[in-house]
C-alpha cells in the first residue's frame, strides 16, 4: 500500500480564519513532508519531519504551523493567511530523510486546494 | 547547487506511438538519485521510475523506460505505446548527498492525442 490521504480535498477560508490540514500514512515511513504547489509549477518544499521531529523549514511564514501527533500524521495548521497563500498542499512521505547517495523515493497524497478570499 | 532542467515546456503524442522527454541536471556529487513523476489533471503526484546514478542499467518500469547517461547528465524518459491516462505534467527530480530535498524541473505538459 503506497498511500498517502489528505482531508479536506478543498478549503476556502478568510484571512482571519483559523484551519488544519491533516495528512496520514500507513506505510511506516518516518519522514514526512510539507509542500506548497502553484499551478503548472513544481512543488515548493515547506516542511520536513523526521522520526515525529521537526528537521527542517525552509523559512515559512509563522502563519504556517506544522505538527506531527505520531508517526502516521502530520497536520499543517493555518491562520491569517493572505491571498497569495492559495494553493494546492501537497502531503508526501518517504521511508527515511536521506541514506547515502540522496533522499529516498517520496510518496505524494492528492493535496488539498486552498482558497484564502 | 544542484538544477534540473526540462526543456520542453510540452509535448504532444498520437496514441500507441512512443514519446521521450528530455531531463538534464548539473551536480558535482558522484552518486545520487534521479526520478520521473507524474501529475495528472486530478492532481496527485506519482512516482513513475527512479533510478540510481551508480546503476549502469537503465530502469524500466513497463511502458516507462529511461536513457541515463551519467557522463552527459541527461534523463530522459521514453513513454512506449502512449495511452490517454499518460496525459499528465511530468516532473524530472532529483536527489545527492546527504541532501533531502528533491530538486524538481520545471516540468513538461504531455499530450496524448487519439
Amino acid at each position: 500500500d503506497t498511500e498517502v490521504t489528505q482531508t479536506p480535498k478543498h478549503l476556502v477560508m478568510g484571512m482571519t480564519n483559523k484551519k488544519s490540514l491533516k495528512c496520514e500514512q500507513h506505510m511506516g515511513h518516518r519522514a514526512m513532508y510539507w509542500y506548497k504547489q502553484k499551478a503548472k509549477k513544481p512543488p515548493e518544499l515547506m516542511f520536513v519531519y523526521s522520526y515525529e521531529k521537526l528537521s527542517i523549514n525552509e523559512s515559512v511564514p509563522s502563519r504556517f504551523s506544522p505538527e506531527c501527533p505520531n508517526s502516521s500524521l502530520l497536520n499543517l495548521h493555518l491562520h491569517a493567511l493572505q491571498p497569495e497563500d492559495s494553493a494546492l498542499y501537497l502531503c508526501a512521505s518517504s521511508p527515511g530523510v536521506a541514506g547515502t547517495y540522496g533522499t529516498y523515493e517520496q510518496y505524494f497524497g492528492p493535496g488539498t486546494r486552498l482558497t484564502v478570499t | 547547487a544542484q538544477t534540473v532542467t526540462q526543456s520542453q515546456p510540452e509535448m504532444s503524442v498520437q496514441e500507441a506511438e512512443t514519446v521521450t522527454l528530455s531531463c538534464t541536471y548539473d551536480t558535482s556529487e558522484s552518486d545520487y538519485y534521479l526520478f520521473w513523476y507524474k501529475q495528472p489533471p486530478s492532481r496527485q503526484m506519482i512516482l513513475v521510475i527512479r533510478q540510481e546514478a551508480y546503476k549502469q542499467q537503465n530502469a524500466t518500469e513497463n511502458r516507462f523506460s529511461v536513457n541515463f547517461q551519467k557522463a552527459a547528465k541527461s534523463f530522459s524518459l521514453k513513454i512506449s505505446d502512449s495511452q490517454l491516462g499518460d496525459a499528465a505534467m511530468y516532473f524530472c527530480a532529483y536527489s545527492g548527498g546527504s541532501n533531502y530535498k528533491l530538486t524538481f524541473g520545471k516540468g513538461t505538459l504531455l499530450t496524448v492525442n487519439p
